[in-house]
């Protein structure tokens, strides 16, 4: 049960996109098409963003966008917008129902 | 409207025990599947811990395996966890949290464990 690794921080300009990486194994990212991820502001609870790989429940503006290879899921963000900075968490069903989430991203708008 | 509010939270010496519940309303909580997940300023979000809609199957992160106790009483609309044998890295806001299809949909807003001599 390790923590999915994430890098620690990426930012961006308004308008531009960016790209957070979640590397798993092959029992958790690289299994299953349950990956989540999850947005967190300051003092805020987490909240679902995109789930399995590539959906966004309703509301997420469609600027948030899912994908996956091998065992390596990815958030890319498109026209940042001062609003998309916080932390961003993935998160991977890891089989037998237990669950691993990511280290976390710390997304800066410049 | 749909919300879980967790209480319960403390400080705590270590080797202490606390009990953690998350009241939820709005929905229909014994349909649902439960977390519980943690989250420190060292290590960000940890799964902790899942139970199904009737209670039947419990599991749980690796860390806390053998220490905690999670339980629901979907009667009272309300998960717990039960912690023991506490140690100083549980300190953490600890979240519940709804489950829809291997996605936390709805999250409380946290309750603080510290525990510290």
């Amino acid at each position: 049960q390790s923590a999915l690794t994430q890098p620690r921080s990426v930012s961006g300009s308004p308008g531009q996109s960016v790209t957070i990486s979640c590397t798993g194994t092959s029992s958790d990212v690289g299994d299953y098409d349950y990956v989540s991820w999850y947005q967190q502001h300051p003092g805020k609870a987490p909240k679902v963003i995109i789930y399995d790989v590539t959906k966004r429940p309703s509301g997420v503006p469609d600027r948030f966008s899912g994908s996956k290879s091998g065992s390596t899921a990815s958030l890319t963000i498109s026209g940042l917008q001062a609003e998309d900075e916080a932390d961003y968490y993935c998160c991977s069903y890891a089989g037998i129902y237990t669950f691993v989430f990511g280290t976390g991203t710390k997304l800066t708008v410049l | 409207e749909v919300q879980m509010v967790e209480s319960g939270g403390g400080l705590v010496q270590p080797g202490g025990s606390l009990r953690l519940s998350c009241a939820a309303s709005g929905f229909t909580f014994s349909s649902y599947l439960m977390h519980w997940v943690r989250q420190d300023p060292e290590k960000g979000l940890v799964w902790v811990s899942r139970i199904n809609n009737d209670g039947s199957i419990k599991t749980y992160a690796d860390s806390v395996k053998g220490r905690f106790t999670i339980s629901r009483d979907n009667a009272k609309n309300t998960l717990y966890l039960q912690m023991n044998s506490l140690r100083a890295d549980d300190t953490a806001v600890y979240y519940c949290g709804r489950d829809f299809n291997y996605k936390i949909d709805v999250w409380g807003k946290g309750t603080t464990v510290t525990v510290s001599s």
